[in-house]
């Protein structure tokens, strides 16, 4: 049972443009949400996180957006670069330490 | 400081052998975790350290152990490995348990069982 889910494998973005990737839960317990970047031959790296307390949190480039009610979430990179390039994981915990991945998300920022 | 190391960097196995994939951090973190990535997955949880002298299992336990003597070291051990654990194995670790304090990742560890 995957209870966070990332539908789309791929995304392909040219350079300059938004990219939005999203992620849905089904664990109604989860109250933080973070996203992880990971590039070839390495180990995921944190990149941004959100509270349920919140709807939005922002970070330079990077805004992630939460919908509670429809136990969605939405990672926006504006504007996209090449060095964008990488694996996007969502992951969610219902507090303390668990975390709960998504499957990824492979974006492709194209020149 | 390094973060997070691991070894071996990959490793391939036969049907019955053992190992045991490395993990050390230098960060001082109390926390620390084997997660395994199969192809088109999302990371899972394997076993898990609050500190030394102290393990849980994860979601996906069976097959592995861990034991944690210092801080600093937190080693997985298969004991019989089996092609069903063929996988990217990654190390990470966090200051505490709190769902705020990030977690850290090594380069993981690739392995293939035959």
């Amino acid at each position: 049972d995957q209870q966070v889910k990332q539908n789309s494998p791929s995304l392909s973005v040219q350079e300059g443009r938004i990219s939005i990737l999203n992620c849905d839960y089904t664990n109604s317990m989860f109250d933080y949400f973070l996203w992880y970047k990971k590039y070839p031959a390495e180990g995921p790296t944190f990149l941004i996180s959100i509270s349920s307390i919140k709807d939005k949190n922002e970070d330079g480039r990077f805004t992630v957006f939460l919908n509670k009610s429809a136990k969605h979430l939405s990672l926006h990179i504006v504007p996209s670069q090449p060095g964008d390039s990488a694996v996007y994981f969502c992951a969610a915990t219902g507090g303390g330490n668990k975390l709960t991945f998504g499957t990824g998300t492979q974006l492709k920022v194209e020149l | 400081n390094a973060g997070v190391t691991q070894t071996p960097k990959f490793r391939i196995l036969k049907i019955g052998q053992s190992m045991t994939l490395q993990c050390a951090q230098d960060m001082n973190h109390n926390y620390m975790y084997w997660y395994r990535q199969d192809p088109g997955m999302g990371l899972k949880l394997i076993y898990y350290s609050v500190g030394a002298g102290i393990t849980d299992k994860g979601e996906v336990p069976n097959g592995y152990n861990v034991s944690r003597s210092t801080t600093e070291d937190f080693p997985l051990r298969l004991e019989l490995a089996a092609p069903s654990q063929t996988s990217v194995y990654f190390c990470a670790s966090s200051r505490s348990g709190s769902s705020y304090n990030e977690q850290f990742f090594g380069p993981g560890t690739r392995l293939t069982v035959l």
